[in-house]
């Protein structure tokens, strides 16, 4: 089955720095890549996706890249902000699949 | 429009004990899942279910079953609970490719 391996486990930038998470999977078939923030105590949160046909999306501040031949995919936060704050998780699934999620990068930004 | 909810939100059980942790969405979707959440573990797939009537286990089935009782609900239970089921879990629901989840359900096995 898909693996999906994501690094850093946790991040520390001062406010007003980027960050950047970066995952890789294993299954070549997977095609949709989605990234969930989850606050402390709260539900994960879809906060951007990302097709296999397309190579990058942004929405504001937060950006995503597909490497589809070397199968790895990155979250780009600028300009960050003691509300980025929170858990991230990467997720990998072919089609309209079930999701393998990764094991979660901590983003603490300092004031 | 609640989206997904789940009940309770807190329960400690004691080893051997039963219980179902229910999840019910409004938003006519089509698929259910599962989660477990565990320090550093990221969210771990327990069961699904792709339609009303279908279910199928995920990476960590072992220990549950699940009921989908209509297209609106879809419940987990734990036949006789044991201290590695301490976790958060977390149902969640699809119409397409986003999984919109509930608020959770914080269980502690003693």
């Amino acid at each position: 089955g898909e693996n999906v391996e994501q690094h850093p486990s946790t991040l520390s930038v001062q406010e007003g720095d980027s960050a950047v998470i970066k995952c890789t999977y294993s299954d070549s078939a997977s095609n949709y890549f989605p990234w969930y923030k989850q606050e402390l105590g709260k539900r994960p949160q879809l906060i951007i996706d990302i097709r296999s046909n397309v190579g990058e999306k942004k929405d504001q501040r937060i950006a995503v890249t597909l490497n589809k031949t070397a199968k790895h995919f990155s979250l780009h936060i600028t300009e960050t902000q003691p509300e980025d704050s929170a858990v991230y998780f990467c997720a990998a699934s072919k089609g309209y699949s079930t999701l393998t999620f990764g094991k979660g990068t901590m983003l603490l930004v300092s004031p | 429009n609640a989206g997904v909810t789940q009940n309770p939100k807190f329960q400690v059980l004691k080893t051997g004990q039963s219980m179902t942790l229910q999840c019910a969405q409004d938003m006519n979707h089509n698929s259910m899942y599962w989660y477990r959440q565990d320090p550093g573990m990221g969210l771990r797939l327990i069961y699904y279910s792709a339609s009303e009537g279908t279910t199928d286990k995920g990476e960590v089935p072992n220990g549950y079953n699940v009921s989908r009782l209509n297209k609106r609900e879809f419940s987990l239970r734990l036949e006789s609970a044991a201290p590695s089921q301490t976790s958060v879990y977390f149902c969640a629901s699809s119409g397409g490719s986003e999984q919109y989840f509930g608020p959770g359900t914080r269980l502690t096995v003693t």
